[in-house]
């Protein structure tokens, strides 16, 4: 059973970038792709994309591919969400999850909330 | 993009009733979907994956069906753990999509 431990929650400004980290253990990380998702407020979840943990390899949503960054560092098995250029609809909980397609682990969230 | 479509968006059962849940496709997506539980201020766990492989650990009242555009979720002698809300995602094609979700109450 892989974990993932994400980073605490944050408040931005609006035009502002939030990086969002994840920590994994419990499974090889080079073996497996980390995805992200989002969900708003009160709202359904919303899949931004995922980086592959053995090239960095990525695949964007296009609604995401002009603002968002994901990377990894394999020496600390950690991948990272950057989103940039934050608009007040981007208040939302971020999760990652073990898996590209079956997502099988997640993290807890992390509360982004984007205000003036 | 796929879109998926679940239904009903609620719907309220005892304890002890089945449920279905349905996911439609916009397309034929083979049997690239899975199904997902998340509790309140919770992060999605999976329950079904490949439309009808039921996820280690997850208990044998819940049951995955289909292939191709029509799927379904059913719970039988729902516990009170259950009460929750349920989504579909395919991975057929990008983007991955999300059905809108169903969430189930205690009636």
């Amino acid at each position: 059973q892989g974990q993932l431990v994400q980073s605490g929650g944050e408040m931005k400004a609006p035009g502002a970038s939030v990086k969002v980290s994840c920590k994994t253990s419990g499974f090889p990380f080079t073996s497996y792709s980390i995805s992200w998702v989002r969900q708003a407020p009160g709202q359904g979840l919303e899949w931004m994309g995922w980086i592959s943990g053995y090239n960095g390899t990525t695949k964007y949503a296009q609604k995401f591919q002009d603002r968002v960054t994901m990377t990894i560092d394999t020496s600390t098995t950690t991948a990272y969400m950057d989103l940039m250029s934050l608009r007040s609809d981007d208040t939302a909980v971020y999760f990652c999850a073990r898996g590209h397609a079956v997502m099988t682990d997640w993290g807890q969230g992390t509360l982004v909330t984007v205000s003036s | 993009d796929i879109q998926m479509t679940q239904s009903p968006s609620s719907l309220s059962a005892s304890v002890g009733d089945s449920v279905t849940i349905t996911c439609r496709a916009s397309q034929g997506i083979s049997d690239d979907l899975g199904w997902y539980q998340q509790k309140p201020g919770k992060a999605p766990q999976r329950l079904i994956y490949a439309a009808s492989s039921l996820q280690s650990g997850v208990p044998s009242r819940f049951s995955g069906s289909g292939s191709g555009t029509e799927f379904t979720l059913t719970i039988t002698n729902l516990q009170p753990e259950d009460f929750a809300t349920y989504y579909c995602l395919q991975h057929y094609g990008y983007p991955i999509t999300f059905g809108q979700g169903t969430r189930l109450d205690i009636q």
